[in-house]
């Protein structure tokens, strides 16, 4: 089934602890995207990437860093994961940068750090 | 920054419409998106406007009026499974999409 698949559905992490979330899209979409969800703020994006070997920062960047080695794969690290992180990250992609396509989302992962 | 104002919560009954409204301040404009998410689940694409004017998609109706900074999301018919969070979001002059907070939309039976 085409789509976007995010690794893990969920995970509890110490404080100080490095974690990477895993995303891959199918669709051979260009532009990829991380995106963080707490109650109240919306959706607020972390980074982006255009274009396979290309990155970018987002509204809230910091404490988490992106690679796009390939078109599928777009993971997002935590190098040293804090309790403000504790949220549900969403991985998006679509077909282009230009904002007007439409983006799409995959199942999410729910991070808890302790 | 950004500023994507809509209602946090709304309540309607099986079979009413509620209207959804979005008002937003950002630096330029290039688009609108409605999406819905239910709970525990990924957001997905609901409507997309770029020009003024209403769009109708069978049960739900988006419209746009860029000289007002604002939209809305009509959901007609309601059934229980319209009970998810119904998000707005605008595409900004850096082509990022930014979002509201969402409004939860309860249906009773």
């Amino acid at each position: 089934i085409a789509g976007i698949t995010q690794a893990p559905t969920s995970q509890i992490l110490a404080a100080g602890r490095r974690m990477t979330l895993r995303c891959t899209q199918d669709m051979r979409h260009n532009a990829m995207y991380w995106y963080r969800q707490d109650l109240g703020l919306g959706l607020r994006l972390i980074h982006y990437s255009n274009t396979a070997g290309t990155t970018g920062k987002g509204e809230v960047p910091d404490g988490y860093s992106v690679s796009r080695a390939n078109t599928d794969d777009f993971p997002l690290t935590l190098a040293s994961a804090v309790p403000s992180q504790t949220s549900v990250y969403f991985c998006a992609s679509s077909e282009s940068a230009g904002g007007r396509d439409t983006q799409y989302f995959g199942p999410g992962t729910r991070l808890t750090v302790l | 920054g950004q500023n994507i104002d809509q209602p946090t919560e709304m309540t309607a009954t099986e079979g009413a419409i509620v209207q959804i409204n979005c008002t937003y301040q950002t630096s330029g404009f290039n688009g609108l998106f409605w999406y819905q998410q239910h709970a525990g689940e990924a957001p997905t694409f609901l409507s997309y406007n770029v020009l003024d004017g209403l769009e109708e998609k069978g049960r739900f109706s988006s419209f746009l009026s860029r000289s007002k900074g604002y939209s809305y999301l009509l959901l007609k018919e309601l059934q229980m499974k319209d009970s998810a969070s119904y998000l707005c979001a605008v595409i900004s002059n850096d082509y990022k999409l930014s979002f509201g907070a969402g409004t939860t939309v309860t249906v009773r039976a």
